[in-house]
C-alpha cells in the first residue's frame, strides 16, 4: 500500500499565488522527498529533507517536516503557469534500504 | 552525465500478448535499478528492483517479471498481458551526487486492449 498520502488531490490557483501541498506517512523515515511530474513524463526530483531537519528551502520551494505528526508540506511561492504539474512525496523508510515509497500525488494547476 | 533511456515510448498490445520493455542507463556503473508502474491519476508502485546483474527483487506478486542481463540494462517482461497491466512504466536509478534520490526515465505508456 502507498505510505504517503497527499492532500489536496487537486489544487487550482492563479499565477502569483502560493500553493501548499501536504503529505502524510505512516512509518518512521530516514528522509522525505518531493518530486514533480509533468503530464506524461517521468518524475523529477525537487528537494529532500532528512528526518532530523524541520525546514528546507530551494528557490521558490519551501518544505517542512514534522516527524511527530508524520507529515510534510511543500510550499511553492509566487506560482507560475509552468509550475502546473503533479507533485509527489516519497519516503525512504528507516531500514528500508534504497527503496522509496511514493504517495498518490497532488495535481496542481496554475492559471494565468 | 547520467542518462536513462526507455523504449518504446508508447505501446498498445492485445490481451494475452507478450511484453518486453527496456531500460538502459549511461553515466553510471553497477547502479541499483528500479521499475515502477503508475496507474492513471495515481502514485507510483514499485514493481522490481535490482542491485546487480541477474539479481532481481519483486515487490508485488503479479503477471510481470524483470531481468537484468547487463549492468546497465533492465528489462520488464510478461508472457501474457492482462487488462490490468495497462499503465505508465517508469525506470529509475540513484542520482549522481545523492544516492538517496532517484533519476527517472521518460516512461513507457502501455495500453492493453
Amino acid at each position: 500500500s502507498q505510505q504517503g498520502e497527499e492532500d489536496p488531490q487537486a489544487l487550482s490557483i492563479q499565477e502569483g499565488e502560493n500553493a501548499t501541498m501536504n503529505c502524510s506517512y505512516k512509518t518512521s523515515i530516514n528522509n522525505l522527498q518531493w518530486y514533480r511530474q509533468n503530464s506524461g513524463r517521468g518524475l523529477v526530483h525537487l528537494i529532500l529533507i532528512r528526518s532530523n531537519e524541520r525546514e528546507k528551502h530551494s528557490g521558490r520551494l519551501r518544505v517542512t517536516l514534522d516527524t511527530s505528526k508524520k507529515s510534510s508540506s511543500l510550499l511553492i511561492t509566487a506560482s507560475r503557469a509552468a509550475d502546473t504539474a503533479s507533485y509527489f512525496c516519497a519516503t525512504r523508510p528507516t531500514g528500508g534500504g534504497n527503496k522509496l515509497t511514493f504517495g498518490t500525488g497532488t495535481q496542481l494547476k496554475v492559471e494565468l | 552525465s547520467q542518462t536513462i533511456h526507455q523504449w518504446p515510448a508508447t505501446l498498445v498490445q492485445p490481451v494475452g500478448s507478450p511484453l518486453s520493455l527496456e531500460c538502459t542507463v549511461e553515466g553510471t556503473s553497477n547502479p541499483n535499478l528500479y521499475w515502477y508502474r503508475q496507474a492513471a491519476g495515481r502514485g507510483l508502485q514499485l514493481l522490481f528492483y535490482s542491485v546487480g546483474i541477474g539479481q532481481i527483487s519483486s515487490e508485488v506478486p503479479q503477471n510481470l517479471s524483470a531481468s537484468r542481463p547487463q549492468d546497465r540494462q533492465f528489462i520488464l517482461s510478461s508472457k501474457k498481458l492482462l487488462l490490468s497491466d495497462s499503465g505508465f512504466y517508469l525506470c529509475a536509478f540513484p542520482r549522481e551526487g545523492n544516492a538517496d534520490t532517484q533519476y527517472f526515465g521518460p516512461g513507457t505508456r502501455l495500453t492493453v486492449l
